[in-house]
């Protein structure tokens, strides 16, 4: 059974960083091309990022809103992903899903920007 | 980047109705076209994936057709699991997700 679990979240002041983790088990992750995606509390949802496996040089993609202050990442050997986030802004606040293929997903942890 | 117009936002319908929701691209996507379905507190579930195609375990109710910029979520006869929010996500270039449409008890 594929399973995907994410940590990490919480109340963080703008500025400050948090890294998040999702660790993943019943599927061979050293092939798999991961993402997380991220849902608004307004319910939009939007795709973060993404890091593809060793055989494409663990290629890593930003949406724009992101670019220059996440950095995805991942450990084969743990069957982790990861997603550090420096800068927070407070329109980061959002649900953060770890996501395989965009087929699978964890459920989610929190992550609130706020003084 | 693709923007996804998803419509309508909001469908009341009953249990047995038939119900299709929509999602129209701002460019063609070449069926590369995902479809959702997120209850409350959980994560988006797969339904459909590349426009028609039945993840595994979706019961056949749920069909997707279209190509090129529109595309066409059915839900054949509506049972009561099947309330609850659907998003389409278009994989083509980069990743764009539409608004959602949120299926409700009339």
């Amino acid at each position: 059974e594929v399973q995907l679990v994410e940590t990490g979240g919480s109340l963080v002041q703008p500025g400050k960083s948090l890294k998040l983790t999702c660790a993943t088990s019943g599927f061979t992750f050293s092939n798999a091309w991961m993402h997380w995606v991220r849902q608004s509390p307004e319910k939009q949802l939007e795709w973060v990022a993404q890091i593809k496996a060793k055989s494409n040089n663990y290629a890593t993609y930003y949406a724009e809103s992101v670019k220059g202050r996440f950095t995805i990442s991942r450990d084969d050997s743990k069957s982790s992903v990861y997603l550090q986030m420096n800068s927070l802004k407070e329109e980061d606040t959002a649900i953060y899903y770890c996501t395989w293929r965009v087929d699978f997903w964890g459920p989610g942890t929190m992550v609130t920007v706020s003084s | 980047d693709i923007q996804m117009t998803q419509s309508p936002s909001l469908l009341s319908a009953s249990v047995g109705d038939r119900v299709t929701i929509n999602c129209k691209a701002s460019q063609n996507i070449n069926k590369y076209l995902n479809w959702y379905q997120q209850k409350l507190g959980e994560a988006p579930k797969l339904l459909i994936y590349n426009t028609n195609n039945l993840q595994t375990g979706i019961p056949s109710r749920f069909s997707g057709s279209g190509s090129g910029t529109d595309y066409t979520l059915t839900i054949s006869s509506l049972q009561p699991e099947d309330f609850g929010t659907y998003f389409c996500f278009q994989h083509n270039s980069w990743y764009t997700f539409g608004a959602g449409t949120k299926l409700e008890l009339k």
